[in-house]
């Protein structure tokens, strides 16, 4: 089974910190994703990853930051938290082999204070 | 660009009732179709998907087929139950492009016992 995990499901921070949220895969895909999900707006892709050290802007990149060191493992960066950012955010990641699918993380629920 | 329009919800219905999602598209070329359902508490997954005109993709006996002349994937399930109470998401990507995927905005199912 494919398996993506996010570093917390819950996180609460003030405004104006710095905030990390780490999204590993086991399945060797070359490519990870980090959306949004607000109600009402549905999933908005903040930015993607082909391959390590590469990463391309989404829809919504503003306020945001990522990194893709290994291949396993994609950052976002909130660079300074504001409370707009309050969010779930769902990492996933597929293959150009995979058909298509993407497979998602359980969310990280975000509260900016 | 490419958009995709889902039927608001939420969707309130009782046990064994009949379902359907109405799902219509906005894409150049021809592009690949998803169904994702993500549980309560839980992120996105795979229901089902149709690559091409006149697929039918089945999963958990809920179909949707690929209708290229009315550019729509609508979900449909004959008897719904309880434990299929989720947000469903509508999805497409297009083929031998980019590998993001553009969501609908999702339709909340509540079934009743």
């Amino acid at each position: 089974d494919v398996k993506v995990t996010q570093s917390s499901r819950y996180l609460v921070k003030r405004t104006g910190e710095k905030v990390f949220l780490e999204c590993v895969q086991d399945m060797d895909h070359e490519n990870m994703f980090w959306y949004r999900q607000d109600p009402g707006l549905g999933l908005r892709l903040i930015y993607f990853s082909y391959d390590v050290k590469m990463k391309e802007k989404g829809d919504i990149p503003e306020g945001y930051s990522v990194s893709r060191e290994k291949k396993e493992r994609f950052s976002l960066i909130l660079e300074s938290a504001s409370t707009n950012q309050t969010s779930m955010y769902l990492c996933a990641s597929s293959s150009p082999q995979g058909g298509e699918t993407q497979y998602f993380g359980p969310g990280t629920r975000l509260l900016v204070l | 660009g490419d958009s995709v329009t889902q039927m608001e919800g939420p969707v309130t219905l009782s046990e064994e009732a009949f379902l359907t999602i109405n799902c219509t598209y906005t894409a150049t070329g021809y592009p690949s179709l998803f169904w994702y359902v993500q549980y309560p508490g839980e992120g996105l997954q795979l229901l089902l998907k149709a690559t091409k005109a006149d697929d039918k993709g089945s999963n958990k006996g809920f179909e949707a087929t690929y209708r290229k002349e009315t550019t729509s994937f609508h979900l449909e399930k004959g008897s719904v139950q309880v434990s299929d109470s989720a947000v469903y998401f509508c999805a497409l990507i297009q083929q031998g492009g980019s590998e993001k995927l553009v969501f609908g905005k999702g339709t909340k199912l509540t079934v009743n016992p």
